[in-house]
């Protein structure tokens, strides 16, 4: 079963307005973490925001906010006043484990490409 | 800019070939990730070092090798190389004493093996 599932392959949006990217993740483990990173065209990938498992609170940075539902198991990002360049591929990732260890990796969905139109 | 650095930044090959990419991690980071990125397989985890010791293997194949050094920086070895090696090698840091374990990726390094 994939971890990590992003179902929308493809989302527009119009400049200004809010748009929200979903995931939705698989653990079996109490402690974890998720993360969500945004791969422009030109390929680097930038890291938006976290939420950590045991967060109460949902995580927020500038214009990007996670919607973090733990029953329902699933993180999704909140864009609002959509920019232009905003358009880039979005990726939703998983650390399966406590925060502060020395090894674990990040499990990425397959990413969804949004498209900000002007 | 990250503060991770991988070069080369291209990388063009022919089958059978044996490359090497070489990732120097943000200062003060023990952690070393690498990943590939292909169309197929999307983002995948191959290896993490810490401090110099393998500490998590991924879907790495037994063609690929990575080591870390002792200044850090890192090295992901490439030998017999295929056409379906063609993809992009992300390199990632992380500090473990930070909260939530950040991993900041390089630029990438984009192999084409023809």
């Amino acid at each position: 079963a994939q971890k990590i599932t992003q179902t929308q392959p493809g989302m527009f949006v119009q400049e200004k307005e809010a748009v929200t990217l979903d995931c939705t993740y698989d653990t079996s483990d109490q402690s974890y973490g998720l993360f969500w990173y945004k791969q422009p065209s030109s390929g680097e990938m930038i890291f938006l925001i976290y939420q950590g498992s045991y967060d109460e609170q949902n995580a927020t940075e500038g214009r990007y906010s996670l919607n973090f539902q733990k029953a329902r198991k699933s993180a999704n990002l909140v864009i609002s006043a959509s920019q232009l360049g905003d358009s880039a591929m979005y990726f939703c990732a998983m650390r399966e484990g406590p925060s502060g260890g020395s090894n674990y990796k990040l499990t990425f969905g397959k990413g969804t490409l949004l498209t900000v139109n002007p | 800019d990250s503060g991770v650095t991988q070069t080369p930044k291209h990388l063009i090959t022919a089958t059978g070939q044996r490359v090497t990419l070489r990732c120097s991690p943000r200062s003060g980071d023990l952690s070393v990730y690498w990943y590939q990125q292909s169309l197929d397989q999307g983002l995948q985890f191959l290896i993490q070092y810490y401090n110099g010791e393998e500490r998590a293997k991924g879907n790495i194949l037994e063609r690929f090798s990575a080591q870390q050094f002792p200044d850090l920086h890192s090295e992901l070895n490439l030998s017999s190389l295929e056409l379906g090696d063609s993809a992009l090698y992300f390199c990632a840091s992380s500090d473990t004493s930070v909260s939530y374990n950040e991993q900041f990726f390089g630029p990438g390094t984009r192999l084409t093996v023809l």
